[in-house]
Order: C-alpha cells, then structure tokens, then sequence
C-alpha cells in the first residue's frame, strides 16, 4: 500500500465547476505539499501546511491531521488549471508522494 | 538564475552507458533533492544533500547510483552501466532548509535504448 494515496486518479470538469482531490497519508508528517505539475515536466508548489486551511486565489487546501486526510479544492475551475496535482507528505530529510490526479478542465 | 536549473533536459543513451545528471539548486539554499518520476507516476525520493552532506541516500535504487554535492552548491547524480528500467525523469528541488517548501527544476529525462 502506498504511503500517500489520492483520489480520484483522473478529473474531468467542465469550466466553472467546483473541484476537489483527495489525499490519504499513513505515515507520520512534517507537512504536506500539493504540487501542479503541467506537461512537460515542471513541478510548482502549491501549498504547504501542517494544519488548518491556506487558501490562494482561487485554490483552497485543507488538512485534517488526526484524520491523516487533505483536500484540494478549486473554485471556478478554467481549462488552464488541466495539469496533474501532487500530494506529497515531508518527514525529516525526504518526500514521499502520491501519484497524481490528473486533472482536465473543458471550456 | 531564478529557478532550479537541471541539464541536460533530455539525455539518450545506450545500455551499459554512463550518464551524469546536473542540477544547480537556488542559491544559498541548504537542502537539496533528487526524485525520480517514470512515466505516469509521481516522484519518488532518491536522495537528500545538506549542504555537501548526503544525510539520506535510502532511495538509491542500486550501487549503480551515485549522488555528490561537493561544494554544498550544484550536484550531480551519475548512474552507472545504464538499463533500461532507468529510464525516467529525474528532478532536482531544493529548499532554504529541510522544512521549507521545495523549489522544483523542469527536471531531466533519461531514455536509455
């Protein structure tokens, strides 16, 4: 089982909608990430938190840590927010992370 | 530069080939990283460097990878007599420290023929 689990796999949406990704972690955390990762290979932090909520712009991340579980939400979503999202959890010297949603936003 | 930069940005080779990889991290952050990313997977942690100390080498796939930062600035992964599972991309992040969030370079992929 992998330490860091997210669903769903896949996304579609169309503009405008609501969104939101799950994350599931089974080991203890220093943090948690969300990534964006766009085609091509370039990974931008999100976020990064360690309790509560961080909101930015349209983008809304939460974490429960007694329930080891954190969302990702997207408001308004638009066809430039298509790029595959990474949940990824720090511990002392290393990452690990989930592997992906992958995320399609028709206009 | 303003960003983590990683080159080459892609890299063929033969198996049985050695290949070296660079990263230059963001200046005067202290905490670098490599990941490594197949195809429609996310990363997965190889190696930490503090500075020019590897504190964290436990996802090295094999002794066929080595990791070195010997002036706690640009590193270098090398991996040795290719295979074809190696094929991948490789991504360098670093971080003022160990805690802070990581900065990502556009990473390298390695296809080994």
């Amino acid at each position: 089982k992998n330490e860091v689990e997210q669903s769903p796999q896949n996304l579609t949406a169309q503009e405008g909608e609501f969104i939101t990704i799950n994350c599931s972690y089974s080991v203890g955390i220093s943090a948690l990430h969300w990534l964006q990762q766009h085609p091509g290979g370039g990974i931008v932090s999100l976020f990064m938190l360690s309790s509560g909520k961080k909101k930015h712009g349209r983008l809304i991340a939460t974490i429960n840590i007694q329930e080891k579980h954190s969302s990702l939400h997207i408001t308004a979503s638009h066809p430039r927010d298509s790029a595959v999202y990474i949940c990824a959890v720090s511990r002392a010297n290393d990452m690990r992370f989930g592997a992906g949603t992958r995320l399609t936003v028709k206009p | 530069g303003a960003g983590v930069s990683q080159s080459p940005r892609y890299k063929v080779a033969k198996r049985g080939q050695d290949v070296a990889l660079r990263c230059d991290p963001i200046s005067g952050h202290v905490s670098l990283f490599w990941y490594q990313q197949a195809l429609g997977q996310g990363p997965e942690f190889l190696t930490y460097f503090q500075n020019e100390a590897q504190l964290d080498k436990s996802g090295l796939p094999s002794d066929r990878f080595f990791a070195e930062r010997p002036e706690g600035s640009v590193s270098t992964l090398k991996i040795q007599r290719t295979q074809q599972e190696d094929s991948a991309v490789y991504l360098c992040a670093s971080s003022r420290t160990g805690n802070q969030p990581q900065h990502f370079g556009d990473g390298t992929r390695l296809s080994i023929l």
